[in-house]
Protein backbone atom coordinates (compact mmCIF):
# COMPACT_ATOMS: atom_id res chain seq x y z
CA UNK A 1 0.00 0.00 0.00
CA UNK A 2 0.75 3.38 0.32
CA UNK A 3 3.36 5.18 2.39
CA UNK A 4 3.16 9.03 3.40
CA UNK A 5 5.57 10.71 5.11
CA UNK A 6 5.83 13.97 6.65
CA UNK A 7 8.65 16.35 8.08
CA UNK A 8 8.88 18.44 10.16
CA UNK A 9 6.65 16.92 12.75
CA UNK A 10 6.93 20.30 14.86
CA UNK A 11 7.40 23.81 13.47
CA UNK A 12 7.57 26.99 14.69
CA UNK A 13 7.92 30.45 13.18
CA UNK A 14 7.49 33.98 13.55
CA UNK A 15 4.22 35.58 12.62
CA UNK A 16 4.51 37.27 9.26
CA UNK A 17 7.66 34.52 8.11
CA UNK A 18 6.81 31.39 5.88
CA UNK A 19 6.19 28.15 7.07
CA UNK A 20 7.17 24.72 4.50
CA UNK A 21 5.96 21.33 5.32
CA UNK A 22 6.84 17.96 3.16
CA UNK A 23 5.09 15.13 2.26
CA UNK A 24 6.59 12.14 0.63
CA UNK A 25 4.88 9.49 -0.71
CA UNK A 26 5.46 6.02 -2.24
CA UNK A 27 2.28 4.77 -4.75
CA UNK A 28 2.91 6.12 -8.02
CA UNK A 29 -0.74 5.74 -8.71
CA UNK A 30 -1.72 8.21 -6.28
CA UNK A 31 -3.44 11.19 -7.89
CA UNK A 32 -5.27 13.60 -5.11
CA UNK A 33 -3.11 15.44 -2.22
CA UNK A 34 -5.47 17.08 0.27
CA UNK A 35 -4.07 19.36 3.04
CA UNK A 36 -6.17 18.97 6.49
CA UNK A 37 -5.83 21.42 9.44
CA UNK A 38 -6.30 20.48 12.56
CA UNK A 39 -7.05 22.95 15.57
CA UNK A 40 -6.91 21.50 19.33
CA UNK A 41 -9.55 20.09 20.13
CA UNK A 42 -12.05 20.08 16.71
CA UNK A 43 -12.44 18.22 13.49
CA UNK A 44 -9.88 18.29 10.37
CA UNK A 45 -10.96 20.41 7.71
CA UNK A 46 -9.34 20.88 4.15
CA UNK A 47 -7.11 24.02 3.47
CA UNK A 48 -6.18 22.88 -0.12
CA UNK A 49 -6.32 19.92 -2.57
CA UNK A 50 -4.10 19.35 -5.51
CA UNK A 51 -4.20 16.57 -8.12
CA UNK A 52 -1.99 14.52 -10.56
CA UNK A 53 -2.45 17.04 -13.35
CA UNK A 54 -1.29 20.35 -11.35
CA UNK A 55 2.23 21.19 -10.27
CA UNK A 56 0.92 23.96 -8.03
CA UNK A 57 -2.25 25.61 -6.73
CA UNK A 58 -3.07 28.70 -4.54
CA UNK A 59 -5.48 30.05 -2.96
CA UNK A 60 -4.43 33.80 -0.61
CA UNK A 61 -1.30 32.86 1.57
CA UNK A 62 -1.28 29.07 1.07
CA UNK A 63 0.23 27.39 -1.59
CA UNK A 64 0.32 23.99 -2.46
CA UNK A 65 3.19 22.14 -5.00
CA UNK A 66 3.72 18.66 -6.58
CA UNK A 67 6.30 16.93 -8.01
CA UNK A 68 5.39 13.35 -9.24
CA UNK A 69 8.51 12.57 -10.65
CA UNK A 70 9.87 12.95 -7.02
CA UNK A 71 6.70 11.76 -5.27
CA UNK A 72 6.80 14.57 -3.15
CA UNK A 73 4.43 18.03 -2.62
CA UNK A 74 4.60 20.59 -0.01
CA UNK A 75 2.44 22.85 1.50
CA UNK A 76 3.69 26.61 1.78
CA UNK A 77 2.08 29.36 4.23
CA UNK A 78 3.21 32.79 3.84
CA UNK A 79 2.73 35.87 6.00
CA UNK A 80 1.78 33.30 9.18
CA UNK A 81 -0.43 34.38 11.86
CA UNK A 82 -1.45 33.17 14.92
CA UNK A 83 -4.60 32.07 14.15
CA UNK A 84 -2.49 29.64 11.45
CA UNK A 85 -1.25 27.56 15.00
CA UNK A 86 -2.70 23.76 14.04
CA UNK A 87 -1.83 20.31 13.69
CA UNK A 88 -1.67 19.93 9.84
CA UNK A 89 -1.77 16.60 7.69
CA UNK A 90 -1.09 16.20 4.27
CA UNK A 91 -2.50 13.06 1.96
CA UNK A 92 -1.99 10.67 -1.03
CA UNK A 93 -5.35 8.97 -2.39
CA UNK A 94 -5.86 7.26 -5.60
CA UNK A 95 -9.16 5.76 -7.21
CA UNK A 96 -9.11 2.50 -9.20
CA UNK A 97 -11.48 0.12 -9.82
CA UNK A 98 -10.44 -1.78 -6.69
CA UNK A 99 -11.06 0.88 -4.39
CA UNK A 100 -10.23 4.47 -2.81
CA UNK A 101 -8.24 4.71 -0.13
CA UNK A 102 -6.58 8.00 1.69
CA UNK A 103 -3.37 7.72 3.41
CA UNK A 104 -2.27 10.23 6.25
CA UNK A 105 0.84 11.72 6.89
CA UNK A 106 1.53 11.86 10.52
CA UNK A 107 1.14 15.65 11.15
CA UNK A 108 2.95 18.59 11.80
CA UNK A 109 2.15 20.90 14.72
CA UNK A 110 2.72 24.68 13.65
CA UNK A 111 3.17 27.17 15.83
CA UNK A 112 3.08 30.99 14.96
CA UNK A 113 4.97 33.34 17.50
CA UNK A 114 3.44 36.37 18.13
CA UNK B 1 -27.01 22.87 8.15
CA UNK B 2 -24.49 20.43 5.94
CA UNK B 3 -22.82 18.17 8.78
CA UNK B 4 -21.49 14.76 9.42
CA UNK B 5 -23.09 13.57 12.89
CA UNK B 6 -20.83 11.06 15.27
CA UNK B 7 -22.68 9.74 18.85
CA UNK B 8 -21.18 9.51 21.29
CA UNK B 9 -18.58 11.96 21.92
CA UNK B 10 -16.99 10.46 24.70
CA UNK B 11 -17.28 6.45 25.62
CA UNK B 12 -15.47 4.29 28.12
CA UNK B 13 -16.31 0.96 28.38
CA UNK B 14 -14.85 -2.35 30.05
CA UNK B 15 -12.48 -4.83 27.58
CA UNK B 16 -14.90 -7.41 25.76
CA UNK B 17 -18.51 -5.24 25.56
CA UNK B 18 -19.57 -4.79 22.02
CA UNK B 19 -20.16 -1.16 21.62
CA UNK B 20 -21.15 0.80 17.96
CA UNK B 21 -20.36 4.62 17.36
CA UNK B 22 -23.19 6.30 14.45
CA UNK B 23 -21.98 8.03 11.77
CA UNK B 24 -24.70 10.17 9.81
CA UNK B 25 -24.46 12.78 7.03
CA UNK B 26 -26.85 14.76 5.50
CA UNK B 27 -25.47 15.83 2.29
CA UNK B 28 -26.33 12.82 -0.22
CA UNK B 29 -22.40 11.69 0.21
CA UNK B 30 -20.98 8.45 -1.60
CA UNK B 31 -18.27 7.98 -0.19
CA UNK B 32 -17.66 7.97 4.03
CA UNK B 33 -15.17 6.35 5.68
CA UNK B 34 -14.02 6.20 9.36
CA UNK B 35 -10.47 7.09 10.63
CA UNK B 36 -8.50 6.42 14.26
CA UNK B 37 -6.16 9.02 15.19
CA UNK B 38 -3.46 8.09 17.67
CA UNK B 39 -0.30 10.62 18.88
CA UNK B 40 2.47 10.28 16.58
CA UNK B 41 0.45 8.08 13.84
CA UNK B 42 -1.80 10.73 12.38
CA UNK B 43 -5.17 9.52 10.90
CA UNK B 44 -4.94 5.88 9.48
CA UNK B 45 -8.28 4.86 7.39
CA UNK B 46 -10.12 1.58 9.07
CA UNK B 47 -13.31 0.88 6.67
CA UNK B 48 -14.36 3.73 3.56
CA UNK B 49 -17.69 3.16 1.82
CA UNK B 50 -17.96 3.54 -2.04
CA UNK B 51 -21.47 3.70 -1.56
CA UNK B 52 -24.60 1.89 -0.09
CA UNK B 53 -23.90 -2.55 0.64
CA UNK B 54 -20.12 -1.54 -0.76
CA UNK B 55 -17.63 -1.49 2.60
CA UNK B 56 -14.13 -1.95 2.08
CA UNK B 57 -10.92 -2.36 4.30
CA UNK B 58 -8.72 0.07 4.74
CA UNK B 59 -5.57 0.11 6.47
CA UNK B 60 -6.32 -0.97 9.71
CA UNK B 61 -9.44 -3.08 9.81
CA UNK B 62 -8.81 -5.64 12.31
CA UNK B 63 -10.91 -5.38 15.33
CA UNK B 64 -13.97 -3.19 13.61
CA UNK B 65 -16.97 -4.11 11.26
CA UNK B 66 -19.10 -1.31 9.65
CA UNK B 67 -22.23 -1.71 7.61
CA UNK B 68 -23.68 0.51 4.73
CA UNK B 69 -27.35 -0.11 4.64
CA UNK B 70 -28.45 3.35 3.86
CA UNK B 71 -26.55 6.11 2.30
CA UNK B 72 -26.20 8.35 5.04
CA UNK B 73 -25.36 5.85 7.93
CA UNK B 74 -22.09 4.44 8.24
CA UNK B 75 -21.84 3.18 12.01
CA UNK B 76 -18.57 1.45 13.53
CA UNK B 77 -18.89 -1.93 15.22
CA UNK B 78 -16.11 -2.81 17.66
CA UNK B 79 -17.76 -6.58 18.64
CA UNK B 80 -15.03 -6.88 21.35
CA UNK B 81 -13.15 -3.71 22.13
CA UNK B 82 -10.09 -4.18 23.49
CA UNK B 83 -7.63 -1.75 25.26
CA UNK B 84 -5.38 -0.93 22.14
CA UNK B 85 -8.41 0.32 20.87
CA UNK B 86 -8.53 3.27 23.08
CA UNK B 87 -8.14 6.17 20.50
CA UNK B 88 -9.92 9.11 18.43
CA UNK B 89 -12.04 8.14 16.20
CA UNK B 90 -13.35 10.40 13.19
CA UNK B 91 -16.14 9.39 10.52
CA UNK B 92 -15.70 11.57 7.09
CA UNK B 93 -17.69 11.82 4.13
CA UNK B 94 -17.16 12.99 0.50
CA UNK B 95 -19.26 13.86 -2.42
CA UNK B 96 -18.62 11.03 -5.29
CA UNK B 97 -16.10 7.68 -4.58
CA UNK B 98 -15.28 7.99 -8.22
CA UNK B 99 -13.37 11.38 -8.28
CA UNK B 100 -11.72 12.09 -4.93
CA UNK B 101 -13.33 15.52 -3.33
CA UNK B 102 -13.08 17.19 -0.09
CA UNK B 103 -13.75 15.04 2.56
CA UNK B 104 -15.84 16.42 5.49
CA UNK B 105 -15.08 15.37 8.83
CA UNK B 106 -17.35 14.71 12.04
CA UNK B 107 -17.00 16.16 15.53
CA UNK B 108 -14.53 13.00 16.79
CA UNK B 109 -15.44 10.45 19.03
CA UNK B 110 -13.14 9.83 21.92
CA UNK B 111 -13.37 5.97 23.19
CA UNK B 112 -11.22 4.45 26.12
CA UNK B 113 -11.16 0.92 26.75
CA UNK B 114 -10.32 -0.63 29.86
Amino acid sequence: GENVEQHPSTLSVQEGDSAVIKCTYSDSASNYFPWYKQELGKRPQLIIDIRSNVGEKKDQRIAVTLNKTAKHFSLHITETQPEDSAVYFCAAASFSNTGNQFYFGTGTSLTVIP
Amino acid sequence: EAQVTQNPRYLITVTGKKLTVTCSQNMNHEYMSWYRQDPGLGLRQIYYSMNVEVTDKGDVPEGYKVSRKEKRNFPLILESPSPNQTSLYFCASSLSAAVNTEAFFGQGTRLTVV
